[in-house]
């Protein structure tokens, strides 16, 4: 079964608003999360690194005051996009490492329609 | 040089074949080696998890990490419709580096 778990699955909100999107891992403690975004038929694109208790690390190009990552709990880790635009339309999956912290698992993803 | 190279495809073979998807990958200190499956406007879900060389095997899934060539593959025996999915291959050093991805489809 699913070990991380995202949520919602399908959003759609008006340009200018904010959406949050969350991000659970569902039973077990996950000291770093990734955020990452997908364009139909493309490669995941990560969008930052979160890490529990700390300022998420940023990739290169990914604004940081336009997508708010907080990762309060060890089981939560959420997005905000602010201020969407129709450009933010996208897939946004997140994923979790468990345990010794070698590999990933990823959550359903979200699917963000700004109009 | 990405650290992790796949070939996008797309690649369409008839039901029943086997399915071979490659990735190479470009630092010799990675050990952890994943295989993930992509159906479309879903997240992707681990396949197969391999540690350093070796073949492992699970149903009709081979993971294959040569080492020594920096190549990472995986079988795919007898190939149904529902495999069609894209495939990402990822390597874990300290980071993890994620393929493109593979688009596969399979015939009926």
């Amino acid at each position: 079964g699913a070990v991380v778990s995202q949520h919602p699955s399908r959003v759609i909100c008006k340009s200018g608003t904010s959406v949050k999107i969350e991000c659970r891992s569902l039973d077990f403690q996950a000291t770093t999360m990734f955020w990452y975004r997908q364009f139909p038929k493309q490669s995941l694109m990560l969008m930052a690194t979160s890490n529990e208790g700390s300022k998420a690390t940023y990739e290169q190009g990914v604004e940081k005051d336009k997508f708010l990552i907080n990762h309060a709990s060890l089981t939560l880790s959420t997005l905000t996009v602010t201020s969407a635009h129709p450009e933010d339309s996208s897939f946004y999956i997140c994923s979790a490492t468990r345990g010794s912290g070698n590999t990933i698992y990823f959550g359903e993803g979200s699917w963000l329609t700004v109009v | 040089q990405k650290e992790v190279e796949q070939d996008p495809g797309p690649l369409s073979v008839p039901e029943g074949a086997i399915v071979s998807l490659n990735c190479t990958y470009s630092n010799s200190a990675f050990q952890y080696f994943m295989w993930y499956r992509q159906y479309s406007r879903k997240g992707p879900e681990l396949l197969m998890y391999t540690y350093s060389s070796g073949n492992k095997e699970d149903g009709r899934f081979t993971a294959q990490v040569d080492k020594s060539s920096k190549y990472i593959s995986l079988f795919i025996r007898d190939s149904q419709p529902s495999d069609s999915a894209t495939y990402l291959c990822a390597a874990t050093g300290n980071q993890f580096y994620f393929g493109t991805g593979t688009s596969l489809t399979v015939i009926p």
